[in-house]
Order: structure tokens, then sequence, then C-alpha cells
């Protein structure tokens, strides 16, 4: 069956340094990936959509890479910050129009 | 910015009865959907519908059903409320059809934090 796995265990990390959450997947072949960000007690916010096409992908200070060979995706952001602090969640397109979310990844940047 | 609300933020209801959630959104979005999110099950999708007056199944649709008479406005019903209901619910909507050419994303309404008694 498919499956999206994220690291269910927070990621904790100092300020300044950057911060790099994975996405893996197995019985799937997406066309695209996206990346969310979800603050508690809120819906997830969208941030970045990756094609199977494209190795990485950039906005400002976040980095998406997709490995289609690994069934693997990278979600980096660089010199990180307090309010960096959320849950990231990796989704991946699937047929019939929908979306399939990953469990997410809670960040924790301390000051 | 394109607005999804929701009719509740916190809704407290007892065993058995009959829940309705609201959700509109104001940029005339074709698809909406209705997701459920719990602690280490991530988001998993009830019913999404891509037309008025259309629905479809998504990945767990067991004891709801869904509504859209307006293309603004998709709602979410249990017809009898339990408490495995007890739930974050979240709805969202996206412009256009997924697929390796498009770039709509979903956007999510605040969610409507239900607890079953």
């Amino acid at each position: 069956s498919q499956k999206i796995e994220q690291n269910s265990e927070a990621l904790n990390i100092q300020e300044g340094k950057t911060a790099t959450l994975t996405c893996n997947y197995t019985n799937y072949s997406p066309a695209y990936l996206q990346w969310y960000r979800q603050d508690p007690g809120r819906g997830p916010v969208f941030l970045l959509l990756i094609r199977e096409n494209e190795k990485e992908k950039r906005k400002e200070r976040l980095k998406v890479t997709f490995d289609t060979t690994l069934k693997q995706s990278l979600f980096h952001i660089t010199a990180s910050q307090p309010a960096d602090s959320a849950t990231y969640l990796c989704a991946l397109e699937r047929a019939g129009n929908m979306l399939t979310f990953g469990g997410g990844t809670r960040l924790m940047v301390k000051p | 910015d394109v607005k999804v609300t929701q009719s509740s933020r916190y809704l407290v209801k007892r065993t058995g009865e009959k829940v309705f959630l609201e959700c509109v959104q104001d940029m005339d979005h074709e698809n909406m959907f209705w997701y459920r999110q719990d602690p280490g099950l991530g988001l998993r999708l009830i019913y999404f519908s891509y037309d008025v007056k259309m629905k479809e199944k998504g990945d767990i649709p067991e004891g709801y059903s869904v509504s859209r008479e307006k293309k603004e406005r998709f709602s979410l019903i249990l017809e009898s409320a339990s408490t495995n209901q007890t739930s974050m619910y979240l709805c969202a909507s996206r412009q256009g059809l997924a697929g390796p050419s498009s770039t709509d994303t979903q956007y999510f309404g605040p969610g409507t934090r239900l607890t079953v008694l």
C-alpha cells in the first residue's frame, strides 16, 4: 500500500542552524510533492511545490529537494529562527485529484 | 488572499447527535475537501467535491456524509456522532484539478476541534 513517512519525533535545533526534514514514500510515483507548515490550532499553510522533473526548489530561506529514485524529499530551512518552530507536512499528489499527507515533523528552534 | 472559513473553532456534542460542520471559501474554487487530523495519523481525507452537487469518497468516509449545494459552501455531516469521531476537522479548497502541470495548492481553513462525549 502507499505510504508516506516523516519523522514523528520532534527536531530540536539551535537558532541560526540549518534544519533538515525528511519525507520518504513508498508505492507512489507522484508527479509533484508539496510542503506545508502548520502552527498549533491552525490549518496547514502551503510553502513549496516541487515537480518530479525538478531536483531542487528554493524560496527565500527554504529549499526542497526531490529524489524520485530514492523516493525522498528533503526540506531545509537555513538560518533558522524561533519563528520557524512549527509542524511541517509533506503531501504527495495521487490519482483522483487528491493529496496524501504525511504525519508531519515538529520543528523546535531554540534561541 | 484566499480565505477558507469554518463555522466553529470548537464544538462539543453528545453521542448520537447529528453534527453539521460548515466550510465556506471566497475564491470561486472548484474543489473542496474535508479532512480529519489525529495525532500520529496525520491528515486523512474524508470526502471531496469537484463541483456543485458532486462528491467523491476519500479514504475514511464511513460515518460521514457531505453536501455541496453552492460552489462556495461544503458541509460535513456526522449523522450520529460517536466518540471515535472526536478529532480536528479541516476544510480545504483548490482552484483546479491536480496533475503534472498544475500549480494549484490547497488552502485550508482554521479547523474545527470536535469533541464527542
